[in-house]
């Protein structure tokens, strides 16, 4: 069973950066891992995939401010020169082999 | 594209049917998903449903009330919702995706109360 933890909040000032750490539990390091981002008037936004490797793709459209990587069991979203539009939760995404996804318990996100 | 209704106001122990309308898509060859946002509370994935239509999931607070389906020459999704709760209460959107969710809809609302 694939469990994805995630920090309640985190905070950073107009124009600063902040990044947000999604843990997979042990022994599924190699796991990919999808960012959303989620804003009560729009819904959820795909952002990213980042890989086992580290590697990220991008969804379409999605700013260069965003940016992913991981290590071990860690994946990290990094939101650069943060805007008031980057208020919102953001949740990592994982799959299996069957049907089901799961979901992080997301990570709300305030500008300063 | 993915454009979701049917949501409304219903009745604790009523019955509710949303749609996903598909477009832009190869429909019939993706996994499609109801994930739920509850007020509060963060996302809850409700159900999903292979390409085909043979297979489906369901997570532990809807199995046996909800059922998933799919027509894939209406290229349309569907969540049949049934013995309705307070706590089913939500914004209810589709995704489309073989892993990865890259594609959301933009929600519908799901009010159940007396």
């Amino acid at each position: 069973q694939i469990v994805l933890t995630q920090s309640p909040s985190a905070s950073a000032s107009l124009g600063a950066s902040v990044k947000l750490t999604c843990t997979l539990s042990s022994g599924h390091s190699s796991y990919a891992i999808a960012w959303h981002q989620y804003q009560p008037q729009k819904g959820p936004r795909y952002l990213m995939k980042v890989h086992g490797d580290g590697r990220h793709i991008k969804g379409d459209g999605i700013p260069d401010r965003f940016s992913g990587s991981g290590s071990g069991t860690e994946r990290y979203l990094t939101i650069s020169s943060l805007q008031p539009d980057d208020e919102a939760d953001y949740y990592c995404q994982t799959w299996g082999t069957g049907l089901n996804v799961i979901f992080g318990g997301g990570t709300k996100v305030t500008v300063l | 594209q993915l454009v979701e209704t049917g949501g409304g106001l219903v009745q604790p122990g009523g019955s509710l049917r949303l749609s996903c309308a598909a477009s832009g898509f190869t429909f019939s060859s993706h996994i499609m998903h109801w994930v739920r946002q509850a007020p509060g509370k963060g996302l809850e994935y409700v159900s999903a449903i292979s390409s085909s239509g043979h297979s489906t999931y369901y997570g532990n607070s809807v199995k046996g009330r909800f059922t998933i389906s799919r027509d894939n020459l209406k290229d349309t999704l569907y969540l049949q919702m049934g013995s309705l709760r307070p706590e089913d209460n939500g914004i209810y959107y589709c995704a489309l995706g073989d892993s990865a969710l890259e594609h959301w809809g933009q929600g519908t609302l799901v009010t159940v109360s007396s």
